[in-house]
């Protein structure tokens, strides 16, 4: 059963680089699979950031211009992503999510304040 | 971008009865491989939004048959047969057809 795991700062300044980690369980990144993250800003909606192919193929939002970044690291089992220029805009719950078409399985979503 | 618009936003819904929630898409969904990447999910609060029904109408293994899924090209819909308490929450459209994907507003059910 494939199990996904984000982590993050929390707490982080406005202009910094916001840097998630999702790891993965019960599947290897490598064998396949699209991997995904969207956020959800505080009572709002669902956006969609970007996602990563296992091939290391990227896709983002044109939203975020050329602020987000999305790597594998294989050897860890995880995918990352990093979000540069930050503003109190990216405050939001950060989810990591296996992409097939459909976002089947979530992790469970990290929490990011974008605070002075 | 794919636009998605959902209908209604708030549902006030009695146990026992049905509820069918809208959405149309600015374009259609339908992929140059035959498939039709919309999906529903299903988010409780405080908590990741979970999958439900994908490609339209496949309802994802242990998703209760109360749930359907219908539609093509541009206009889809959910309906839930016998709303039960635990169907609380908001749900939301999304396709996957187009980068980048895209979600709709959300629906939120709530029990009358």
């Amino acid at each position: 059963q494939v199990q996904l795991q984000e982590s993050g700062p929390g707490l982080i300044k406005p202009s910094e680089t916001l840097s998630l980690t999702c790891d993965v369980s019960g599947y290897s990144i490598s064998d396949g699979y699209y991997w995904g993250w969207i956020r959800q800003a505080p009572g709002k909606g669902l956006e969609w950031i970007g996602d990563i192919y296992h091939t290391g193929t990227t896709h983002y939002n044109p939203s975020l211009e050329t602020r987000a970044t999305i790597s594998l690291d294989t050897s860890k089992n995880q995918f990352s992503l990093t979000l540069n220029s930050l503003t109190a805009a990216d405050t939001a719950v950060y989810y990591c999510a296996k992409d097939l078409w459909a976002f089947d399985v979530w992790g469970q979503g990290t929490r990011v304040t974008v605070s002075s | 971008d794919i636009v998605m618009t959902q209908t209604p936003l708030s549902s006030p819904v009695t146990l026992g009865q049905p509820a069918s929630i809208s959405c149309r898409s600015s374009q259609s969904l339908l992929y140059d491989d035959g498939n039709t990447y919309l999906s529903w999910l299903h988010q409780r609060p405080g908590q990741p939004p979970r999958l439900l029904i994908y490609q339209i109408s496949k309802r994802v293994s242990g998703v209760p048959d109360r749930f359907s899924g219908s539609g093509a090209g541009t206009h889809f819909s959910l309906k839930i047969s016998r709303v039960e308490a635990e169907d609380v929450g908001i749900y939301y459209c999304m396709q996957a057809t187009q980068y980048p994907y895209t979600f709709g507003q959300g629906t939120k059910l709530e029990i009358k």
